[in-house]
């Protein structure tokens, strides 16, 4: 099955810095990679995703790179708030396995 | 639209019983799959459905069990509980698999 891996585990940045998280995957198969936000007590919620076909995709101050030849792909957050304080899970597909989880702390 | 319903919110089991869990998602999605969260464990896959079918497994005993209903509706089973199946269980639907998931709340399992 699929394997998939993220770093860091912890993050922690000033309010206004980026944040990256990065991943790898092991089945060349995987064609489709989201990110999914947890806050504390609540259920994970998709805030980006990226197909096989496209190298990097952009929302607002969200954006994820891919990088099939590699095996990777990334998160990066941009004039990070307080309010991006949360737990960051990539997954692959085929399974959906999901990364450990990045949890990322922004202080004000 | 209701969002993916899980049931119940809380259980509290002892070592060595058996516990089935409910997950209705949302109208028309047809895809099922089940997850355990621990702190700092993540979110470790335990099973996809998809029509009734299981079409993916993740490494778990085979204590751990699950089925889909014609409805889409699934039910998730774990016998002979053990301590350490303390946890966080969420389902989630999707409309065919390959694509954006909509998490339940989850129904917390303390086993004692």
């Amino acid at each position: 099955g699929e394997n998939v891996e993220q770093h860091p585990s912890t993050l922690s940045v000033q309010e206004g810095d980026s944040a990256v998280i990065k991943c790898t995957y092991s089945d060349s198969a995987s064609n489709y990679f989201p990110w999914y936000k947890q806050e504390l007590g609540k259920r994970p919620q998709l805030i980006i995703d990226i197909r096989s076909n496209v190298g990097e995709k952009k929302d607002q101050r969200i954006a994820v790179t891919l990088n099939k030849t590699a095996k990777h792909f990334s998160l990066h957050i941009t004039e990070t708030q307080p309010e991006d304080s949360a737990v960051y899970f990539c997954a692959a597909r085929e399974g959906m396995r999901f990364g450990a989880g990045t949890r990322l702390t922004v202080k004000p | 639209k209701a969002g993916v319903t899980q049931t119940p919110r809380y259980l509290i089991k002892t070592r060595g019983q058996q516990v089935t869990l409910s997950c209705s998602p949302i109208s028309g999605h047809r895809s099922v799959s089940w997850y355990q969260q621990t702190p700092g464990q993540g979110l470790q896959f335990l099973f996809e459905y998809f029509s009734e079918t299981q079409r993916n497994k993740g490494n778990f005993p085979g204590r751990f069990s699950g089925r889909q209903f014609s409805n889409s509706r699934s039910e998730m089973n774990v016998s002979t509980l053990e301590l350490g199946d303390s946890a966080l269980y969420l389902c989630a639907s999707s409309l065919v698999g390959n694509e954006k998931l909509f998490f339940g709340s989850g129904t917390q399992l303390s086993v004692l």
